[in-house]
């Protein structure tokens, strides 16, 4: 089954203790991207990747690292998790970026405590 | 920086009746692209529409169908034979090519969302 699967579905933590949000696609898409959605905010996009060690900063960068070292994975790391950064997390993958459907994962509630 | 707006936070719909969602864009853009999600209380995010900006004709895909009126800057849904697992939370989105990146770069910004709720 096509899918991108995010994992961990909720997540936990303190603050500034290093954490990975794990992106995995099965599409062989080119296109992958971060966003996190905050009530009354909609969705703000995070960083983005065009291809294999192709990255750039979307909206709301600050505070997130990313890496694209193989085609399939997009990782998200908080190298020092704050509170303001407690949201409802979204990989989403494409095999453009005009392509006629953003493939979501299914979301990792992340709260920092 | 390009703004989507959806005006209405809340809407509910009677079972079987038509709805109709709200979206205006600001852009000085002459070609982008328009989409319409939806997001049930799964948390899924799952793609409901499409639109070019250089096709006149409006897209439609079953029940779901959009205005689009492009000098207005206003791409509104409309949801006929509600159903109630059509109850969610609707997000507009606006792609574009990006300003400051290089050649192939598009960004996807979305609006704050309208909850759609279809009552039995």
């Amino acid at each position: 089954e096509a899918q991108v699967t995010q994992n961990p579905r909720y997540l936990i933590t303190v603050t500034g203790k290093k954490l990975t949000v794990t992106c995995s696609q099965n599409m062989n898409h080119e296109y992958m991207s971060w966003y996190r959605q905050d009530p009354g905010l909609g969705l703000r996009q995070i960083y983005y990747s065009m291809n294999v060690e192709v990255t750039d900063k979307g909206d709301v960068p600050e505070g997130y690292k990313v890496s694209r070292k193989e085609k399939r994975n997009f990782p998200l790391i908080l190298e020092s998790p704050s509170p303001n950064q407690t949201s409802l997390y979204f990989c989403a993958s494409s095999l453009s970026e005009t392509d006629y459907g953003y493939t979501f994962g299914s979301g990792t509630r992340l709260t920092v405590v | 920086a390009q703004t989507v707006t959806q005006s209405q936070p809340e809407m509910s719909v009677q079972e079987a009746e038509t709805v109709t969602l709200s979206c205006t864009y600001d852009t000085s853009e002459n070609n982008y692209y328009l989409f319409w999600y939806k997001q049930p209380p799964s948390r899924q995010m799952i793609l409901v529409i499409r639109q070019e900006a250089y096709k006149q004709q409006n897209a439609t895909e079953n029940r779901f169908s959009v205005n689009f009126q492009k000098a207005a800057k206003s791409f509104s849904l409309k949801i006929s034979d509600s159903q109630l697992g059509d109850t969610a939370m609707y997000f507009c989105a606006f792609m574009k090519l990006r300003a400051t990146s290089g050649a192939g770069s598009y960004q996807l910004t979305f609006g704050k969302g309208t909850k759609l709720s279809v009552i039995p």
